[in-house]
């Protein structure tokens, strides 16, 4: 069965500090796609980053970058210099290539950026 | 306008009532989904539909119902609302005919329901 684990349930940092949130996952599946998305306090589900299994190069978008580890099955985002604008609620996912490839959620890490 | 619409935003209901959420979508997707979000717990699985004529249970289906009335539609019930069942409810849509892989799912911005 597939899951992902954020260990990190709650991080605060004082602003234009970097932070990384970790993922790891698991799966049987050797083709699979990861996601990350980010919740802000008003609640919506905005969509961040696709990563699929073959491509292990980290992408950096702004502030932001993911690094994808398959040998440690693990796929870290890093905020730089986080703004206040940065809190919000993270979620990693693992989604199946077959089927229906519905996403397996991380339980989310809450992410505090303090002025 | 949203892309992906729910209905109601927020409901308040007494146990046993029947509850209908409803999600529309404007993006012309074939693949739509049913999560709800419990703290601690991220988003699982409800149901989730390939095409009018295709529904499947997720991983928590148990108390739940769905029903695909159109592409763009798809409604998810429940038919005897217990307190365990309140929580946020999300619809999601994507689209199997990009290439490229495992499209983003695209969210609405949930249903909060709290059954008292």
């Amino acid at each position: 069965a597939q899951k992902v684990t954020q260990a990190q349930t709650e991080i605060s940092v004082v602003e234009k500090e970097d932070v990384t949130l970790d993922c790891v996952y698991e799966t049987r599946d050797t083709t699979y796609y990861l996601f990350w998305y980010k919740q802000p306090p008003s609640g919506e589900l905005v969509f961040l980053i696709r990563r699929n299994s073959f491509d292990e190069q980290n992408e950096i978008s702004g502030r932001y970058s993911w690094n994808f580890q398959k040998s440690t099955s693990s796929f870290n985002f890093t905020i730089t210099a986080s703004q206040v604008v940065d809190s919000a609620v993270y979620f990693c996912a693992l989604s199946e290539t077959m089927g229906a490839q519905k996403l397996v959620f991380g339980q989310g890490t809450r992410l505090t950026i303090n002025p | 306008d949203a892309d992906v619409t729910q209905t109601p935003r927020n409901r308040i209901t007494k146990t046993g009532k029947r509850i209908m959420l409803e999600c529309s979508q404007t993006k012309g997707h074939d693949r739509m989904y049913w999560y709800r979000q419990d703290p601690g717990l991220g988003l699982r699985l409800i149901y989730y539909s390939f095409d009018v004529k295709d529904i499947n249970k997720g991983e928590i289906s148990d108390g739940y119902s769905v029903s695909r009335q159109a592409q763009a539609k798809f409604s998810l019930s429940l038919e005897s609302a217990i307190p365990n069942q309140t929580a946020l409810y999300f619809c999601a849509t994507s689209d199997s005919a990009l290439t490229g892989g495992n499209q983003p799912q695209h969210f609405g911005d949930g249903t909060r329901l709290s059954i008292l």
